[in-house]
């Protein structure tokens, strides 16, 4: 199976600040990543595709970029509505898999 | 409008049975690939099943092989997963999903399950 880690698990931030999340794999998927977003009681919002596909409606200050093992997600200025809890996911090969999560938090 | 709608959730002892089921609307049902990720509480999120859009492809993750079956209706825009031999560990939250090749874009608003004595 492939896994999953991401960095940090937890950030504090600010609004304005530039925020960025990695994730890596066990193996080389291609850019078979995905990027979620998950605030509390609520489903996951699907934000990237394709390691860099911005999803429809997704604001722009959301990017995604990375291929191989390494990806990262980036906030280019963090606005109140972006603190949540945000996944990766690799749909590469079954079974898929999600990274652990990062939290952004309040500074 | 894309619109996914889980039920069938509940509480049930370890070793009972519980089906969860899925109703699609606002797009073509019979096309799309349709999954099941689950999250136990406080928990990250747990990929559980995948099925091909004709039923004809089933992927499961190791923990529920053998004890859990996604099936699917495409005459109903219907997604079914049967759970049996219910385990403490299988509590969480059940989202139902769409899936594209490039991860789950739509996600219901999840059912949850309590397995417990």
């Amino acid at each position: 199976d492939i896994q999953l880690t991401q960095s940090p698990s937890f950030l504090s931030a600010s609004v304005g600040d530039r925020v960025t999340i990695t994730c890596r794999a066990s193996q080389d998927i291609s850019s078979y990543l995905a990027w979620y977003q998950q605030k509390p009681g609520k489903a996951p919002n699907f934000l990237i595709y394709s390691a860099s596909t911005l999803q429809s409606g997704v604001p722009s200050r959301f990017s995604g970029s990375g291929s191989g093992t390494e990806f990262t997600l980036t906030i280019s200025s963090l606005q109140p509505e972006d603190f949540a809890t945000y996944y990766c996911q690799q749909v590469d090969s079954y079974p898929i898999t999600f990274g652990p999560g990062t939290k952004v938090d309040i500074k | 409008e894309v619109q996914l709608v889980e039920s069938g959730g509940g509480l049930v002892q370890p070793g009972e049975s519980l089906r969860l089921s899925c109703e699609a609307s606002g797009f073509t049902f019979s096309s799309y690939y349709m999954g099941w990720v689950r999250q136990a509480p406080g928990k990250g999120l747990e990929w559980v099943a995948d099925i091909k859009d004709d039923g004809g492809a089933i992927f499961y993750v190791d923990s529920v092989k053998g004890r859990f079956t996604n099936s699917r209706d495409n005459a109903k825009n219907s997604l079914y997963l049967q759970m049996k031999s219910l385990r403490v560990e299988d509590t969480a939250v059940y989202y139902c999903a769409r899936k594209i090749r490039g991860g789950h874009d739509y996600w219901g608003q999840g059912t949850l399950v309590t397995v417990s004595s």
